[in-house]
């Protein structure tokens, strides 16, 4: 497709489950961000990867939570033992790293989780 | 700490009148902000930006207002229209964090016809 997509677009799973959410991206955007919004909330910076280098993974939230971004292009987050504050929509972006234009951000629709 | 603030959750305009909405930073080093629109269901869509070199950007119907000495920026539309309802996000840049935007907490427009 032309946009990010993201599945699943809803998740409701029990307390102390681990969960997948994916995140296809724009074909050649090298650079991938998670976000997460939580009721009430802004969107909350989780974790970035551009390229090759090192993903920044300054915001996630505890060790339950990993990413991986396999050969430059899919990337899965994943919530091991989920908790009920976890619930959230789950937002992943895309962007051609290279582009002076800042505002060239791409979002998918988010995957909507929900820990009962 | 929350570096970019929209203090007001929801706004409701009429139809055909302007609509200002605000947003607050403390980060000193943020060089570039940005607006964002969403709609329930959908992820955010790109709006208007602003450099920090510049004080005023206009894009058709909406104008982004930057006011450095006050770390303070507004979105006007004008004429504001039914289909402007939606959620805008606030963001702003800080160019050694590399890519990465920090996010307002959002503000609920409502036009009502």
């Amino acid at each position: 497709g032309a946009g990010v997509s993201q599945s699943p677009s809803n998740k409701v799973t029990e307390k102390g489950k681990d969960v997948e959410l994916r995140c296809d991206p724009i074909s050649g955007h090298t650079a991938l961000y998670w976000y997460r919004q939580s009721l009430g909330q802004g969107l909350e910076f989780l974790i970035y990867f551009q390229g090759n280098s090192a993903p920044d993974k300054s915001g996630l939230p505890s060790d339950r939570f990993s990413a991986e971004r396999t050969g430059g292009s899919v990337s899965t987050l994943t919530i091991q033992r989920t908790q009920q504050e976890d619930s959230a929509v789950y937002l992943c972006a895309s962007s051609l790293r290279s582009t002076p234009n800042r505002a060239a951000w791409y979002f998918g629709d988010g995957t909507r989780l929900s820990i009962l | 700490d929350q570096q970019v603030k929209q203090n007001s959750p929801s706004l409701s305009v009429q139809e055909g009148r302007i609509s200002i909405l605000n947003c607050d930073y403390t980060n000193s080093m943020f060089d570039y902000f940005l607006w964002y629109k969403k709609y329930p269901a959908e992820g955010p869509t790109f709006l208007i930006s602003i450099s920090s070199i510049k004080d005023k950007n206009e894009d058709g119907r909406f104008t982004v207002f930057l006011n450095k000495s006050a770390k303070h920026l507004s979105l006007h539309i004008v004429p504001s229209q039914p289909g402007d309802s939606a959620v805008y996000f606030c963001a702003a840049r800080e160019e050694t964090s590399g890519s990465r935007l920090t996010f307002g907490e959002g503000t609920q427009l409502t036009v009502n016809p």
